[in-house]
């Protein structure tokens, strides 16, 4: 089955107690992003990258970093997590190099206390 | 950057009616619009969408319109139906098609 998986769905976790966030694809798709989703906000875009080793900044990078060392992995990394960062989180994917058509996987809703 | 308003926040109809959903943007190089419906405590999920070189795509009871002189894209939805309730976004991205900026959503809900 084509999907986009995250791990953990759900986390609570402490101020600055690094975290990484999972997503994985089995759709050999080349662009994979992360957003956020908070209340009144909408979605925001954090990083996004269109190939391996390729990354980039969205609108809401600080705070985050992410890697693609595999064209089917995207781990999303908080290194010093806030309690701003208080979220939930969404990864997706697209055929091709850019966003058309993006698929999302299931959520992460990250508590930061 | 990109900045995509979106109207009404909140849209209640009698179930048989019609929905729209307004949005503008900022960004005259944006290219691509989508739309994503996103049910409680679901993952977003694409609708429809559209491309700057069409004016308005339909898609059984959901149609988008575009006007990219005005910069503002609109959804339609026909004949509702209480499974239409959901939060709906609007999406705009850039020439590169590598950036995507969110509306705030609306929440529609279709009363029976």
């Amino acid at each position: 089955e084509a999907q986009v998986t995250q791990n953990p769905r759900y986390l609570i976790t402490v101020t600055g107690k690094k975290l990484t966030v999972t997503c994985s694809q089995n759709m050999n798709h080349e662009y994979m992003s992360w957003y956020r989703q908070d209340p009144g906000l909408g979605l925001r875009q954090i990083y996004y990258s269109m190939n391996v080793e390729v990354t980039d900044k969205g609108d809401v990078p600080e705070g985050y970093k992410v890697s693609r060392k595999e064209k089917r992995n995207f781990p999303l990394i908080l290194e010093s997590p806030s309690p701003n960062q208080t979220s939930l989180y969404f990864c997706a994917s697209s055929p091709g190099q850019v966003l058309y058509e993006q698929y999302f996987g299931p959520g992460t809703r990250l508590t930061v206390t | 950057g990109e900045n995509v308003e979106q109207h009404p926040s909140t849209l209640s109809v009698q179930e048989g009616d019609s929905a729209v959903i307004k949005c503008t943007y900022s960004d005259s190089a944006s290219n691509y619009f989508p739309w994503y419906k996103q049910e409680l405590g679901k993952r977003p999920q694409l609708i429809i969408d559209i491309r700057s070189n069409v004016g308005e795509k339909k898609d059984q009871r959901i149609a988008v319109t575009l006007n990219k002189t005005a910069k503002h894209f609109s959804l339609h939805i026909t004949e509702t139906q209480p499974e239409d309730s959901a939060v709906y976004f609007c999406a705009a991205a850039g020439a590169a098609g590598n950036k995507l900026t969110f509306g705030g959503g609306t929440r529609v809900l279709v009363k029976p």
